[in-house]
């Protein structure tokens, strides 16, 4: 079945800096991958959407990249600020049908 | 625009009781689904629809219901609760699949 990984340890880091989390998925070629954002208590947000046939994607400090070689997605917050705390969530459709499905998502502390 | 409303935010149930997780949206959006969330395994789409009168089941079906007659409102049935059924409900919202999803506040559900 599809399995969806992303980095279940807490990403600590100073603010300025380049925050890069990872998304590795198995057993499909998804046509599409999303990140999303989730605050505590709050449903999630969505930040940006790649296709397969983009490598990169940005928005604003968010860097999004997809290489469907490696499987994998990489998601970048430059210039970290405390208020890029939260959990991430990157989803993708692992077939024709409709259904979305999510990793659990990696939580991002920003320090100051 | 209000966006995705989820009612209630809160619910305690005890096994085998039976309650309706509302879910209304005003963005005449035809994509709507419900996930859950567990600590740990992320969100897990339970059912979801692509119009009105049309509904499919997601990757954990089983315990739950739902109808769709109207673009807005897409509600989700619990028949006999169990505390399995412990988690926090998130609806969803978007044009369709392959965009980005809206999602709610979401409902805390406790079953002892």
């Amino acid at each position: 079945s599809q399995k969806i990984e992303q980095n279940s340890e807490a990403l600590n880091i100073q603010e300025g800096k380049t925050a890069t989390l990872t998304c590795n998925y198995t057993n499909y070629s998804p046509a599409y991958l999303q990140w999303y954002r989730q605050d505590p208590g709050r449903g999630p947000v969505f930040l940006l959407l790649i296709r397969e046939n983009e490598k990169e994607k940005r928005k604003e400090r968010l860097k999004v990249t997809f290489d469907t070689t490696l499987k994998q997605s990489l998601f970048h917050i430059t210039a970290s600020q405390p208020a890029d705390s939260a959990t991430y969530l990157c989803a993708l459709e692992p077939d024709s049908w409709g259904k979305l499905q999510f990793g659990a998502g990696t939580q991002v502390v920003v320090t100051p | 625009n209000a966006g995705v409303t989820q009612t209630p935010k809160f619910q305690v149930l005890k096994t085998g009781q039976s309650m309706t997780l509302q879910c209304a949206q005003d963005m005449n959006h035809e994509y709507m689904s419900w996930y859950r969330q567990d600590p740990g395994m992320g969100l897990r789409l339970i059912h979801y629809s692509v119009g009105a009168g049309i509904t499919d089941q997601g990757e954990v079906p089983n315990g739950y219901n739902v109808s769709r007659s109207t673009t807005e409102d897409f509600p989700l049935r619990l028949l006999s609760a169990a505390p399995s059924q412990t988690s926090v409900y998130f609806c969803a919202s978007s044009t369709d699949r392959n965009n980005e999803q809206f999602f709610g506040p979401g409902t805390r559900l406790t079953v002892l």
